[in-house]
C-alpha cells in the first residue's frame, strides 16, 4: 500500500520567514495530494491540494509543488504569521480509491513573533 | 453552512465495553469517511461510506464497524474495547467519492479514552 513520509517533524521559524515541509510517497499511481492544517482541539482543515497533472499551485501565501518523477511534493508558506502555528499534514491518494487518504506523520510548525 | 458534527466530543470507556460514535456530515454531502488519530500511528483510514454502502476499508480488525443512514449520517462502533483503541476518531464528509472534485471536510473528532 501507499506510504507517505513527511519531514521535518518540527519546524520553528521567525515571523515573516518562510517555512517548507516536504513529503515523499511510494505509490506511483497516487494522483491527488492535499495538505491539511490541524489546530489544537480541532480536526484537520484542507488548506491546499494538487493533482498529478499540475506541477505547482499557489494560493496567497501558500504554495505546493509536485515532482512526480521523484514522488515528492512540498508545502511552502511565505511571510509566516503567528496564526500559521499548527500541525500540518500531507496526504496522498488515488482518485479512483475514493476518500481513502494516506497521511504523512505531520509537522508541528511554531512561528515565533 | 454547518460543518461536520461529531458527538460526543469526549468518551471514557472501560476495556471490554463497546462504544458508538456519531457523525453528521455537511448538508448535501453523501460520502462519510472515518479516521483514527493517535500520537504513535498518526492519521489512519478506517472506512468510507457512500449511499449507505461501505466502499472502502482500512487495515483495522473486525471490532471496528460502521454504517451510514439514508440521510447520510454515520455511526461507527468499536466492540470489545482495548487500551490501544484510545484515540481521536475523526469523521470527514465530501460531496462525492472523488476527492479531486470534492475535498474531505473533517469534524473536530471524538476523543475516546479506554481505561
Amino acid at each position: 500500500g501507499e506510504n507517505v513520509e513527511q519531514h521535518p517533524s518540527t519546524l520553528s521559524v521567525q515571523e515573516g520567514d518562510s517555512a517548507v515541509i516536504k513529503c515523499t510517497y511510494s505509490d506511483s499511481a497516487s494522483n491527488y495530494f492535499p495538505w491539511y492544517k490541524q489546530e489544537l482541539g480541532k480536526g484537520p482543515q484542507l488548506i491546499i491540494d494538487i493533482r498529478s497533472n499540475v506541477g505547482e499551485k499557489k494560493d496567497q501565501r501558500i504554495a505546493v509543488t509536485l515532482n512526480k518523477t521523484a514522488k515528492h511534493f512540498s508545502l511552502h508558506i511565505t511571510e509566516t504569521q503567528p496564526e500559521d502555528s499548527a500541525v500540518y499534514f500531507c496526504a496522498a491518494s488515488r482518485i479512483a480509491a475514493g476518500n481513502k487518504l494516506t497521511f504523512g506523520g505531520g509537522t508541528r510548525v511554531l512561528v515565533k513573533p | 453552512k454547518a460543518g461536520v458534527t461529531q458527538t460526543p466530543r469526549y468518551l471514557i470507556k472501560t476495556r471490554g465495553q463497546q462504544v458508538t460514535l456519531s457523525c453528521s456530515p455537511i448538508s448535501g454531502h453523501r460520502s462519510v469517511s472515518w479516521y483514527q488519530q493517535t500520537p504513535g500511528q498518526g492519521l489512519q483510514f478506517l472506512f468510507e461510506y457512500f449511499s449507505e454502502t461501505q466502499r472502502n476499508k482500512g487495515n483495522f480488525p473486525g471490532r471496528f464497524s460502521g454504517r451510514q443512514f439514508s440521510n447520510s449520517r454515520s455511526e461507527m462502533n468499536v466492540s470489545t474495547l482495548e487500551l490501544g483503541d484510545s484515540a481521536l476518531y475523526l469523521c470527514a464528509s465530501s460531496l462525492a467519492r472523488q476527492t479531486e472534485n470534492s475535498p474531505l471536510h473533517f469534524g473536530n473528532g471524538t476523543r475516546l479514552t479506554v481505561t
